[in-house]
């Protein structure tokens, strides 16, 4: 168990519709990454967020933002949702910014149809 | 820009055979160095990480992996697979402070 914690684990929903991730961080830890996960892209860095503040961005679409709360919890909202937006969305956390380890949650599995 | 490549999306090895997982990256400088493990339907697990202290470094569940900056490798290694370590492993790049990169990842399959 990593400590990471991520609901929904499994999300079905339809294409046009809007559902939002959630992360809970390892107690402790100020950093979240969003990462997307699919067959075909590999591992792909969504955001990241440091207590609260956006750090850095990556390849994220203009359909999907993120937040994180003053209690350090993150959220991902994908709106306007395509079939090819299925895949496994994982969150990670760490201590410090950029060069300590990461903590990955086992992931929240989006199914668009 | 920092970057990773692994050799190999997909390795087959027999059981208690040497486990050998191949990874370069690019950076201007020597950087902050992992490989992260994920088993199926699991999240990634930190194997070991090399932070510019010894340049063999020592995993959980009996891997190892060396840094070589002329060659710009971090291989991954184990002498015996078990059963158990057929998964997907991903070598990632951290450089001071910028942001990870995870390589495409190798699925390792023990034959029995």
């Amino acid at each position: 168990d990593s400590g990471v914690t991520q609901t929904p684990k499994h999300l079905i929903t339809a294409t046009g519709q809007r559902v939002t991730l959630r992360c809970s961080p390892r107690s402790g830890d100020l950093s979240v990454y969003w990462y997307q996960q699919s067959l075909d892209q590999g591992l792909q860095f969504l955001i990241q967020y440091y207590n609260g503040e956006e750090r850095a961005k990556g390849n994220i679409l203009e359909r999907f933002s993120a937040q994180q709360f003053p209690d350090l919890h993150s959220e991902l909202n994908l709106s306007s949702l395509e079939l090819g937006d299925s895949a496994l969305y994982f969150c990670a956390s760490s201590v410090v910014e950029g060069t300590g380890e990461l903590f990955f949650g086992e992931g929240s599995r989006l199914t668009v149809l | 820009a920092q970057s990773v490549t692994q050799l190999g999306s997909h390795v087959s090895v027999s059981e208690g055979a040497l486990v050998l997982l191949r990874c370069n990256y690019s950076s201007s400088v020597p950087p902050y160095l992992f490989w992260y493990v994920q088993y199926p339907n699991q999240g990634l697990q930190l194997l070991l990480k090399y932070t510019s202290a010894a340049t063999l470094v020592k995993g959980i569940n009996g891997f190892e992996a060396e840094f070589k900056k002329s060659e710009t490798s971090f291989h991954l290694t184990k002498p015996s697979a078990h059963m158990s370590d057929a998964a997907e492993y991903f070598c990632a790049v951290n450089n001071y402070g910028q942001n990870f990169v995870f390589g495409p990842g190798t699925r390792l399959s023990v034959l029995p």
